[in-house]
């Protein structure tokens, strides 16, 4: 099955600071997703990126398949970007079932 | 247009008491996942489910743990007899079918053992 990791483990950052995230996958992946968890543990869905470049506002998502790897770009930080994100993917070879990164920790100070 | 809807958000059992998890889909989302988040990990896939069967349980515990997604109503996760390792996050995601599309995950039940 593939694997996914994801860098750094924690990151603390300043109110307005910019940041970014990297998720590598050890083989093909058909879904790659990306996921913020707040600090009161809901699961809130960024950016469905199998491929290319997303953008949402402040937070935006580059995903390169052929070289197994996602970055998640967090513009202007604010304190409300706070949690853990997770990258998450699907194995290629059929299953449905996504893998997940152990997560990036990340607090943002005022 | 609700999204993944899980009850109850909390849910405190006694060490050997059953618990009994509830997901309603996305409307229009006719496949249904289980993950399970123990403290400060990642989340872990348990089994996936359509309408009336279950497609992949490789992440289930071989005893204990049951799903089933009815014809109607939610999907259930049933814990029978549970042990304080049962403690965790549980999430429930959905989709609208297999083979690429994203996946829309609910707020997840919080399963504490005493």
């Amino acid at each position: 099955g593939i694997q996914v990791e994801q860098s750094p483990p924690d990151l603390i950052l300043q109110e307005g600071a910019n940041s970014t995230l990297r998720c590598n996958f050890s083989d093909s992946v058909n879904n790659l997703q990306w996921f913020h968890q707040n600090p009161w543990g809901q699961l809130i869905n960024l950016f469905y990126i199998p491929s290319g470049t997303k953008q949402n506002g402040r937070l935006s998502a580059t995903t390169v398949a052929t070289e197994r790897y996602s970055l998640l770009y967090i513009s202007s930080s604010q304190t409300t970007d706070s949690g853990v994100y997770f990258c998450a993917g699907r194995d290629s070879g059929g299953s449905e079932k996504l893998v997940f990164g152990k997560g990036t920790k990340l607090t943002v100070n005022p | 247009n609700a999204g993944v809807m899980q009850n109850p958000r909390h849910l405190v059992r006694r060490r050997g008491q059953e618990a009994r998890l509830r997901c309603s889909p996305m409307k229009g989302h006719s496949h249904v996942y289980w993950y399970r988040q123990l403290p400060e990990e990642g989340l872990k896939f348990m089994v996936y489910l359509q309408k009336e069967n279950i497609i992949d349980e490789s992440g289930m515990p071989k005893e204990r743990f049951s799903a089933e997604f009815p014809k109607e109503g939610p999907s259930i996760l049933r814990i029978q007899q549970v042990v304080r390792g049962d403690s965790a996050a549980y999430f429930c995601a959905s989709s609208r079918g297999s083979g690429g599309h994203g996946y829309t995950f609910g707020s997840g039940t919080r399963l504490t053992v005493v």
